[in-house]
């Protein structure tokens, strides 16, 4: 079964790096780009991360994405509170010929 | 600036049909590939279907294979998700997303989304 995991929440204070792991196989993430996803409270989600490490314009630099094998990582630094919200990693599947999301991650700003 | 704006949610009986409308503005509709992707209350995202920016390729989440269908038409930069055998599990939240070039993966554009709502 095709599946993305990432963790169900990560948490940081103001000012603090932040990661986010992403976990698929070689039918999705292995194979073609992770990508990553910022979704605010009540509001439609944004794109963040694209091709592995690009960002949108518009997207703080703060915001990275690198992908290692079969796995993907977003790391935020100088964590503001503005940045409290759902992330969720996606990548096209080979396999299921579909996108992938992973179940999203809550970050919280202590 | 790109719009997308859904339309067409509302309260359906399991077993009922309902389509939704995505109107698109402001892009040149039909080259790019556009996605259904919905959201069950308090759920993540979950992804329903995928159309090439000519229409002639659809793709279907194994949930909706056979129920839903995906449909363009670019003269009226209009997206389409036909629904119909309607479940209680189909109650969500339902974005459209427009691709941007390159992968249909890079969702660069979401509309403000649609409440399906299907119960008795």
């Amino acid at each position: 079964q095709s599946v993305l995991t990432q963790p169900p929440s990560a948490s940081g204070t103001p000012g603090q790096r932040v990661t986010i792991s992403c976990s698929g196989s070689s039918s999705n993430i292995g194979s073609n780009t992770v990508n990553w996803y910022q979704q605010l409270p009540g509001t439609a989600p944004k794109l963040l991360i694209y091709n592995n490490g690009q960002r949108p314009s518009g997207v703080p630099d703060r915001f990275s994405g690198s992908k290692s094998g079969t796995s993907g990582s977003l790391a935020i630094s100088g964590l503001q509170s503005e940045d409290e919200a759902d992330y969720y990693c996606a990548a096209w599947d080979d396999s299921l010929k579909g996108i992938l999301f992973g179940g999203g991650t809550k970050l919280t700003v202590l | 600036e790109v719009q997308l704006m859904e339309s067409g949610g509302g309260l359906e009986q399991p077993g009922g049909s309902l389509r939704l409308s995505c109107a698109a503005s402001e892009f040149t509709f039909s080259s790019y590939g556009m996605s259904w992707v919905r959201q069950a209350p308090g759920k993540g995202l979950e992804w329903v279907s995928t159309i090439s920016g000519g229409g002639g390729s659809t793709y279907y989440a194994d949930s909706v294979k056979g129920r839903f269908t995906v449909s363009r038409d670019n003269s009226k930069n209009t997206l389409y998700l036909q629904m119909s055998s309607l479940r209680a599990e189909d109650t969500a939240v339902y974005y459209c997303a427009k691709a941007q070039s390159g992968s249909y993966v890079w969702l660069d554009k979401w509309g403000q989304g649609t409440l399906v709502t299907v119960s008795s």
